[in-house]
């Protein structure tokens, strides 16, 4: 079976930094994706971990750790606009998502 | 297309009533994914199309819910005598690649299905 948890929700200051942990027990693991997901708007691709390590990519980064069933992914210099829903999911060919975390930020 | 398409944005069935989801895939793309999110969770897996065979339908929750993709592109998932607990945004998604991908997947926006 598939366990993946991720904090239901956290709260940030507009300039600030976040971090949003995700932990997984999967069956077959490719690699660990993170999206975006707005209200009402389609998910959208952030990053993809296969190998340990941090990836960084402007603003956001991710890491992954697979000895320890662990991601975490890094927004810096928050913006309103980062209010959203962010995804964490496990690709085995399929993805199988998180509840995901919705993440308010505050002016 | 530009992205992934999906139809119609809306959809309000009644009990009992049959409906049809279209998806509308990114031309060329290979694999095509349907998914169901309730309000609150993350997406579930549903059914993998490649082309036009369907390779996973584990995700299906019952023989209510089936799923073709005739000519391996257009795909269209058809729910029969629609329940309460079918209430849910369904998603499709597209791939260029055959199976995993390092690139991710393109979203469709959704089905937003209410069942009254």
């Amino acid at each position: 079976g598939q366990n993946i948890d991720q904090p239901t929700e956290m709260t940030a200051t507009e300039g600030a930094i976040v971090q949003i942990n995700c932990t997984y027990q999967t069956s077959g693991f490719n690699g660990l994706f993170w999206y975006q997901q707005h209200a009402g708007e389609a998910p959208t691709f952030l990053s993809y971990n296969v190998l340990d390590g941090l990836e960084e990519k402007g603003r956001f980064s991710s890491f992954l750790s697979r000895s320890k069933g662990y991601s975490y992914l890094l927004l810096k210099e928050l913006q309103m606009k980062d209010s959203a829903s962010y995804l964490c999911a496990v690709n085995d060919y399929k993805l199988s998502f998180g509840a995901g975390t919705t993440v308010t930020v505050r002016a | 297309g530009a992205g992934v398409s999906q139809s119609p944005r809306y959809k309000v069935a009644k009990r009992g009533q049959d409906v049809a989801l279209r998806c509308d895939p990114i031309s060329g793309h290979v694999s095509l994914f349907w998914y169901q999110q309730a309000l609150g969770q993350g997406p579930e897996f549903l059914t993998y199309f490649q082309n036009e065979a369907q390779l996973d339908k584990s995700g299906l929750p019952s023989d209510r819910f089936f799923a073709e993709r005739p000519e391996g592109s257009v795909s269209t998932l058809k729910i029969q005598r629609t329940q309460q607990e079918d209430s849910a945004v369904y998603l499709c998604a597209s791939s260029s690649e055959e199976g995993g991908t390092n690139y991710g997947y393109t979203f469709g926006s959704g089905t937003r299905l209410t069942v009254v």
